[in-house]
Formats: C-alpha cells, sequence, structure tokens
C-alpha cells in the first residue's frame, strides 16, 4: 500500500502527558499537512510542510503542539500537556504541488484517534 | 470562517436512485475538492475541480462548479449500499493551501 500512513491509529492518555504521532506521506509528495477532526465536524486545518519548511500554522496550533518534518519525508505531531479538549481524530494529508492534472490532490492518511483522559 | 459548507441534509436514498448534494464557499477558490468519509475512518479523495472548469466526472459521480453563485453540487449516479458515508466538500483558495472543509452530508443508501 503506498497510501499516506499514521501511526498509531488509536491513542489513549492521561490528562497532562505528552503524545507524539507519526505520518508518512505518499514518497513523492513534497508537501504534508496535518488537520484535527472531533465528532460531527469536518477536518480544520493545523498546519502545512512544503518539503522541511513549516509554512503555514492555524491559530489552532497553540504552543503546546509542535509539528516537524526534519527530512522532508515522515512528519511528526507532537501535544503537550494534553488536555481533554484535545481528543479527535487527527488526519495527515500529502500532495505533490504545482500546477497541472494530479497536482495539489490531497490524500488522507486513516488517522490517528486520541482519547484524553 | 470555514469555506465550503454543504447544504445541511441527511440525505435517505433507495438503492440504485441518485443522490445529489451541494456545498457553497464564500471567496474565490483556487480549486474544490470532494471527500468521502465512512463512520470514523479515513478521508477517501473523489475528486478535484479547479475552479477554471464547470463540470468533471469520474465513474458514478458528477461534480459541478458554478463560480458566479459560489456553489458546486456532487452527484452521485445508482446509488450503492457502498455509497453510504458523509460527503465533505473542501476549497481552497488563492494563496493558500488549506483545504476549508464544511460539516458534511450524510448519505444513507438503503438496499
Amino acid at each position: 500500500d503506498t497510501g499516506v500512513s499514521q501511526d498509531p491509529r488509536h491513542k489513549i492518555t492521561k490528562r497532562g502527558q505528552n503524545v507524539t504521532f507519526r505520518c508518512d506521506p505518499i514518497s513523492e509528495h513534497n508537501r504534508l499537512y496535518w488537520y484535527r477532526q472531533t465528532l460531527g465536524q469536518g477536518p480544520e486545518f493545523l498546519t502545512y510542510f512544503q518539503n522541511e519548511a513549516q509554512l503555514e500554522k492555524s491559530r489552532l496550533l497553540s504552543d503546546r503542539f509542535s509539528a516537524e518534518r526534519p527530512k522532508g519525508s515522515f512528519s511528526t505531531l507532537e501535544i503537550q500537556r494534553t488536555e481533554q479538549g484535545d481528543s479527535a481524530m487527527y488526519l495527515c494529508a500529502s500532495s505533490l504541488g504545482g500546477a497541472g492534472v494530479g497536482y495539489n490532490e490531497q490524500f488522507f492518511g486513516p488517522g490517528t484517534r486520541l482519547t484524553v483522559l | 470562517s470555514q469555506q465550503g459548507e454543504e447544504d445541511p441534509q441527511a440525505l435517505s436514498i433507495q438503492e440504485g436512485e441518485n443522490a445529489t448534494m451541494n456545498c457553497s464557499y464564500k471567496t474565490s477558490i483556487n480549486n474544490l475538492q470532494w471527500y468521502r468519509q465512512n463512520s470514523g475512518r479515513g478521508l477517501v479523495h473523489l475528486i478535484l475541480i479547479r475552479s477554471n472548469e464547470r463540470e468533471k466526472h469520474s465513474g458514478r459521480l458528477r461534480v459541478t462548479l458554478d463560480t458566479s453563485k459560489k456553489s458546486s453540487s456532487l452527484l452521485i449516479t445508482a446509488s450503492r449500499a457502498a455509497d453510504t458515508a458523509s460527503y465533505f466538500c473542501a476549497s481552497t483558495y488563492y494563496g493558500n493551501n488549506r483545504l476549508a472543509f464544511g460539516k458534511g452530508n450524510q448519505v444513507v443508501v438503503i438496499p
């Protein structure tokens, strides 16, 4: 399977703990995105990388959240001092930036479901 | 505010019927994408339509875009039970790569 993969698929943690999620994009995609989705809502944008550079961050991304893409391939999203309000599905997507057919289509991974107790 | 807001309706149709859902957005877009999501699972990319396109087809899917009305529609023809899902539209606008999603349309296809 050459799609976007995410690990872990599920994470249960206690309030105040730190958690880290990993995303592996489609190999030739230079753009990587993180979104968060809560029940009954559409996904909300968190942050975006082009290669290893983090180019956009949503105001939803508080200082407890940090994302990296150190070599321009996989990415990690860390949440420090988790709160119950952080409980959500965290989705990663990737795309090929550019013009023309097939570019800019964002393909999503299966997500990491976080539950903060 | 989020771009891409589907008509807040839940559709329940019989297998074989067509399903139509609509989406509106607020400002000029670069492109608009439709996704399907089965209960509690990831998003599956269905189709992308660019701002200079008016209609696209992919299998049983037909998407239209009306930039004068800032709206898009997704038609699923000859629906199947496996089409039961939530459908989201999401737009990107110029100078920005983020997708702005609506709340989704619940479609239930009854066998």
